[in-house]
């Protein structure tokens, strides 16, 4: 099941600050964050595991809620190089648990 | 290193010609995975393999998609007959094994599809 991550977009002035969260219906065991240029690939940028915290790009950071089934990457003092698009990767604690399911995408524009 | 690398870059086809795709994981990387991109749908995971062996593929939307993997290095996406809603953008993907749950997926720059 797709996971859904609001607000599906975001337009910033450079230097604020942004969240963006990432929900799912169903028990995660991890959640990956990518971030992706226009025309060009999706980026890793860091996962969060059960349990877990990281912090692993830039003045980017992520925390997940178990609880929740939700996790949150956070923007801090947001630079031109942030705009793009933000995805994030949920995968299941049983099953077939090597796959990766992305949401939508949050548009994210930084502004001078 | 080199990374994930995809072929062609970009193709332009007609309707109902054979089209294959190309894709040569990361070195190492025991983990293949092939995803379609388009602005309705997002981005849809086909199918993905683990040491060559298909695990999942019920995201391949029809018949007429297939997937190989011959071996370490090589997988192929081949679409026959090709359809103008096969248009997209497709990315072939690689992670490692170990503790896949920690594992990025490395992405190719992806194939740009246009089916006329």
């Amino acid at each position: 099941q797709q996971p859904v991550q609001s607000p599906q977009a975001v337009i910033l002035r450079e230097g604020e600050d942004a969240v963006i969260n990432c929900s799912s219906s169903k028990a995660l065991y991890s959640v990956h964050w990518y971030r992706q240029k226009h025309g060009e690939a999706p980026v890793f940028l860091m996962i969060l595991l059960k349990g877990g915290e990281q912090k692993g790009h830039e003045k980017i950071s992520a925390s997940f809620n178990e609880k929740k089934q939700q996790s949150s990457l956070y923007l801090t003092a947001s630079q031109l190089s942030y705009s793009g698009t933000y995805f994030c990767g949920s995968r299941g604690l049983s099953g077939n648990t090597g796959k990766l399911i992305f949401g939508q995408g949050t548009t994210l524009q930084v502004k001078p | 290193d080199a990374g994930v690398i995809q072929s062609p870059r970009h193709e332009v086809t007609e309707m109902g010609q054979e089209v294959t795709l190309r894709c040569k994981p990361i070195s190492g990387h025991d983990y293949l995975f092939w995803y379609r991109q388009t602005m309705m749908r997002g981005l849809e995971l086909l199918i993905y393999f683990n040491n060559n062996v298909p695990i999942d593929d019920s995201g391949m939307p029809e018949d007429r998609f297939s997937a190989k993997m011959p071996n370490a290095s090589f997988s192929t996406l081949k679409i026959q007959p090709s359809e103008p809603r096969d248009s997209a953008v497709y990315f072939c993907a690689s992670s490692g094994g170990q503790g896949f749950h920690n594992q990025p997926q490395h992405f190719g720059d992806g194939t740009r599809l246009s089916i006329l």
